[in-house]
C-alpha cells in the first residue's frame, strides 16, 4: 500500500498570509494526487486533483504543483473561509490511501 | 445527491448496515466509494463497489468484515461492517466520483456516525 505524509500536522496562519502543504507518497502516483478541504462536522470538498487541476467553483487562491512523490497545495492570500484540515489523496492505486491531514488554524 | 442512513450505537461484535440512497444521476454509471473517520482522526479509504455489476475493492485490513453492495433498482448502496469493536467507531460516509475522473471523490453523502460501545 501506499503511505501519504503530509507535513506539517498543524500551521498557524494569518489572514492574507501565503501558506503551503507538503504531501509526499511512499512511492510515485505519478500526478494522481487530489488535495481536500475538511471543515468541523462536514464532509470534505475537492480543492485540487491529478496534481494541479483546480475544481470548478474554487478560488484561484489555491494552488497545486508536484508529481511522483512530492507534491504541495499553496494557499495565497489566505481567507477566514480557508481555516480547515487539508489532506492529501492518492488515486493511482487502491487503496486510494489519505495523508493524515494539516490543520490550518488562525493565529 | 446521496443521502445516508442515520447514526446508531451498537455493540462490540454486533453488526452494521449503513444505507447510501444515490440521486440525480445514473445510477449504473458510477461506483460507491466508502470512508470513514475516527472522531478527531484522518480519513480512511475502505472501499468501493461498482454500481454497474457490484464488483468490490476493499482496504486489505477490512476485508472478511465489511461487504459492499449496491442495489440498482432503489438506486442504493450498502456497507455492512460486522464483528465491530470499539476502534469501528467513526462517521461513515459514501462518495462518488466525478463523470471526468471518476476515481477522483467529488460527491459525498453527508456522513453516518456508528459508535460502537458496551
Amino acid at each position: 500500500d501506499i503511505q501519504m505524509t503530509q507535513s506539517p500536522s498543524s500551521l498557524s496562519a494569518s489572514v492574507g498570509d501565503r501558506v503551503t502543504i507538503t504531501c509526499r507518497a511512499s512511492q510515485s502516483v505519478v500526478h494522481y494526487l487530489n488535495w481536500y478541504q475538511q471543515k468541523p462536522g462536514k464532509a470534505p470538498d475537492l480543492l485540487i486533483h491529478i496534481a494541479s487541476t483546480l475544481q470548478s467553483g474554487v478560488p484561484s487562491r489555491f494552488s497545486g504543483s508536484g508529481s511522483g512523490t512530492e507534491f504541495t497545495l499553496t494557499i495565497s492570500d489566505l481567507q477566514p473561509e480557508d481555516f480547515a484540515t487539508y489532506y492529501c489523496q492518492q488515486s493511482y492505486t487502491t487503496p486510494y490511501s489519505f495523508g493524515q491531514g494539516t490543520y490550518l488554524e488562525i493565529k | 445527491l446521496l443521502v445516508q442512513s442515520g447514526g446508531v450505537v451498537k455493540k462490540p461484535g454486533a453488526s452494521v448496515n449503513v444505507s447510501c440512497k444515490a440521486s440525480g444521476y445514473t445510477f449504473t454509471d458510477y461506483g460507491i466509494t466508502w470512508v470513514r473517520q475516527a472522531p478527531g482522526q484522518g480519513l480512511e479509504w475502505m472501499g468501493w463497489v461498482s454500481g454497474y455489476n457490484g464488483k468490490t475493492d476493499y482496504i486489505e485490513k477490512l476485508k472478511g468484515r465489511v461487504t459492499m453492495t449496491t442495489d440498482s433498482s432503489t438506486n442504493t448502496a450498502y456497507m455492512e461492517l460486522k464483528s465491530l469493536i470499539a476502534d469501528d467507531t467513526a462517521t461513515y460516509f459514501c462518495a462518488r466520483g466525478g463523470s471526468a475522473w471518476p476515481k477522483v471523490i467529488e460527491f459525498w453523502g453527508q456522513g453516518t456516525l456508528i459508535t460502537v460501545s458496551a
